[in-house]
């Protein structure tokens, strides 16, 4: 079974400052999509970014990066320029790209602090 | 603008009271699952479905929940009898699998907030 994993509960970070959110995961299978998922306390839960396992290319957003690396299996988020609304909950997420196995596996989160 | 709507946004109920939370997933979409989130467990997946038929519902206590998709607009998530432990918001989310799965994005409803007495 796919496992992910956040090792930092939380993160803190001074406005207009960047931050680097870790993920590692453990799958077996070579086609899958990764996903930030944001949730602020209102609890709605925000796609933040994706990535395709198949593209070499890091996705970016404005000011979310990630840096994907296929054979450490490692998905970090890099927030630039931070903002206050940025706090929230930051969720990584694995989906199989199997017909059959497509459930979204999350990590444990972590929790974003934006300093003013 | 289209979106997953679940009702009711909250609930408060007393212990062996019956609870049924409902889901209108996206129009067109044909997987929808039901995450519960607590400070505990985090987010864990009770059940989801592919074209109306269930897929997976290891996740869900089967002697009190059930989840079941009446039509294609439709997915309910009922517990009975509720109990404390069942305090937690419960999240529908919908997505595309097979040939139309496009990106594999799952988008969420606002979730659930279960308070059980």
């Amino acid at each position: 079974a796919q496992t992910v994993t956040q090792s930092q509960p939380e993160m803190s970070v001074q406005e207009a400052e960047t931050v680097t959110l870790s993920c590692t995961y453990d799958t077996s299978e070579s086609d899958y999509y990764l996903f930030w998922y944001k949730q602020p306390p209102s609890r709605q839960m925000i796609l933040v970014i994706r990535q395709e396992a198949y593209k070499q290319q890091n996705a970016t957003e404005n000011r979310f990066s990630v840096n994907f690396q296929k054979a450490a299996k490692s998905f970090s988020l890099k927030i630039s320029d931070s903002q206050l609304g940025d706090a929230a909950m930051y969720f990584c997420a694995y989906r199989s790209a199997i017909e059959y196995g497509n459930k979204l596996v999350f990590g444990a989160g972590t929790i974003l602090r934006v300093k003013s | 603008d289209a979106r997953v709507t679940q009702t009711p946004r909250h609930k408060v109920t007393e212990m062996g009271q019956e609870v049924t939370m409902r889901c209108q997933p996206i129009l067109g979409h044909n997987t929808v699952f039901w995450y519960r989130q607590t400070m505990m467990q985090g987010l864990e997946l009770l059940a989801y479905f592919r074209n109306r038929a269930p897929l997976d519902d290891s996740g869900m206590p089967k002697d009190r929940f059930s989840a079941e998709m009446p039509d294609a607009t439709l997915a309910t998530l009922k517990i009975q009898p509720s109990e404390p432990r069942d305090s937690a918001v419960y999240f529908c989310a919908s997505g595309l699998s097979g040939l139309a799965k496009r990106t594999g994005e799952l988008f969420f409803g606002e979730g659930s907030r279960l308070t059980v007495l």
